[in-house]
């Protein structure tokens, strides 16, 4: 089952432009991490986020967790038409932290 | 290190045969996961082992599928008989479940298995 449903399923951008992807879940976490998929390929680490922490930066990437909204977001700022990609949060859950169950994903088209 | 390797990375089966998709974890790795990928579902947990044991299996849509971990370093899923919604791709991922204050860790995915019963 999935417990993460991101919003929106899918963002189209002009090269340059920032990238904003949203997502909820709806049980306790110990961790919230972000995944990029490119076509046909693996699913690739970008970032963690633990549940004590509210915002997080790697690079052109800015996480944020609400962990009272049960809510997290996930910005890619100065976009490129290499981003392009399919994004994914993952929720560690609080019980079992080592169980990562995957949202629904936001299918990004950076246009160059 | 090579990261986690699946095999094969294309199948094609007849409707009732066995299949059988191999995941090799990244050395020093102690979690496993089975997911399987398509566009009307998602990416679904399977199944997930911790230091060889399987932990949950909840995942797993039938009998007809089974995962096992006969080492530290390797894990089959085995479909049998398939059946064509069994097509899709299935990924396995492996991390250091670690302790402590080491929990929090990223999974390595391998490059899936795309999966075509006919």
């Amino acid at each position: 089952s999935q417990q993460g449903e991101e919003d929106p399923q899918a963002l189209s951008i002009q090269e340059g432009e920032n990238a904003t992807m949203n997502c909820s879940y709806k049980t306790s976490i110990n961790n919230l991490q972000w995944y990029r998929q490119n076509s046909g390929r693996g699913l690739v680490h970008l970032i963690l986020i633990r549940s004590n922490e509210r915002e997080k930066h790697s690079g052109r990437l800015r996480v944020t967790l609400d962990t009272s909204k049960k809510s997290s977001s996930l910005l890619i700022t100065a976009s490129r038409a290499a981003d392009t990609a399919s994004y994914f949060c993952a929720t560690a859950e609080m019980d079992s932290s080592y169980k990562l169950i995957f949202g629904s994903g936001t299918r990004l088209l950076v246009r160059p | 290190d090579a990261g986690v390797i699946q095999s094969p990375r294309h199948e094609v089966t007849e409707m009732g045969q066995e299949v059988t998709l191999r995941c090799k974890l990244i050395s020093g790795h102690n979690s496993l996961f089975w997911y399987r990928q398509t566009m009307m579902r998602g990416l679904e947990l399977l199944i997930y082992f911790n230091n060889n044991v399987p932990i949950d299996d909840s995942g797993m849509p039938e009998d007809r599928f089974s995962a096992k971990m006969p080492n530290a370093s390797f894990s089959t899923l085995k479909i049998q008989p398939s059946e064509p919604r069994d097509s899709a791709v299935y990924f396995c991922a492996s991390k250091n479940f670690g302790d402590g204050l080491r929990m929090n860790t990223e999974a390595f995915f391998g490059q899936g298995t795309r999966l075509t019963v006919v």
